[in-house]
């Protein structure tokens, strides 16, 4: 069974600072997902990472994947409120597209003034 | 210019009625989805779907039924509803290349 692993799960941090989120999975699958929820909102796709060493940026987020080591990361830099949300990574096994995602937890991520 | 709606957006029914949400694409996409997020906020695949024949179903009751009337609609009718049921409901796509999934705003589910 494919197992997803986020964390922290709860992360508070002032605005400013920098901070990174982890996802592990037990899977040798080389594409992986960063969603972005809004209390009450739908999901947000951030990144799309389909190769070993894949680095995509966007703002202040930096996502990237270690196949080898079945590790993603996503970078916070200089943290805004505007980035207080849960941030999800989600794993397909790569069966042909038709899979469905394997979600982490997700990490709720509140940035305070 | 909505990719991927669903209806309704909040449900509230009683334990032991049968519903049904909707869901419509306009992606072109090939495969849909059917996820459940419970109230601890984590997602959970139901159900795969591509070009309109059932790929998975994830240890789902059978009190839930997807129905694929063509590529660009996936329903679910959820038969005798129990409290259990209780959770938002997100229909999504995926891209063809990337896998990369689309979702629907959710569907907000209370069983009373």
């Amino acid at each position: 069974e494919l197992k997803v692993e986020q964390n922290p799960l709860f992360l508070s941090m002032q605005e400013g600072k920098n901070y990174t989120i982890y996802c592990n999975y037990s899977t040798t699958s080389d594409r992986l997902y960063w969603y972005r929820q809004d209390p009450g909102k739908s999901l947000e796709s951030l990144f799309v990472l389909l190769s070993n060493g894949a680095v995509k940026q966007e703002g202040r987020l930096m996502a990237s994947l270690d196949t080898k080591a079945r590790l993603s990361t996503l970078h916070i830099t200089a943290a805004v409120h505007d980035l207080s949300a849960t941030y999800f990574c989600a794993v397909d096994e790569g069966r042909g597209g038709a899979d469905g995602l394997t979600f982490g937890k997700g990490t709720h991520l509140i940035i305070q003034p | 210019d909505t990719a991927v709606s669903q209806t309704p957006k909040y449900l509230v029914t009683q334990m032991g009625n049968d519903k049904s949400i909707k869901c419509e694409q306009n992606l072109g996409h090939d495969t849909m989805y059917w996820y459940k997020q419970d109230s601890k906020k984590f997602l959970k695949i139901m159900f795969s779907y591509n070009n309109k024949e059932l790929i998975i179903n994830e240890t789902v009751p059978n009190r839930f039924s997807p129905k694929s009337p063509d590529k660009a609609h996936l329903n679910l009718h959820i038969n005798s509803l129990e409290l259990g049921d209780s959770a938002v409901y997100f229909c999504a796509s995926s891209h063809p290349y990337s896998y990369e999934q689309y979702f629907g705003p959710g569907t907000r589910l209370t069983v009373t």
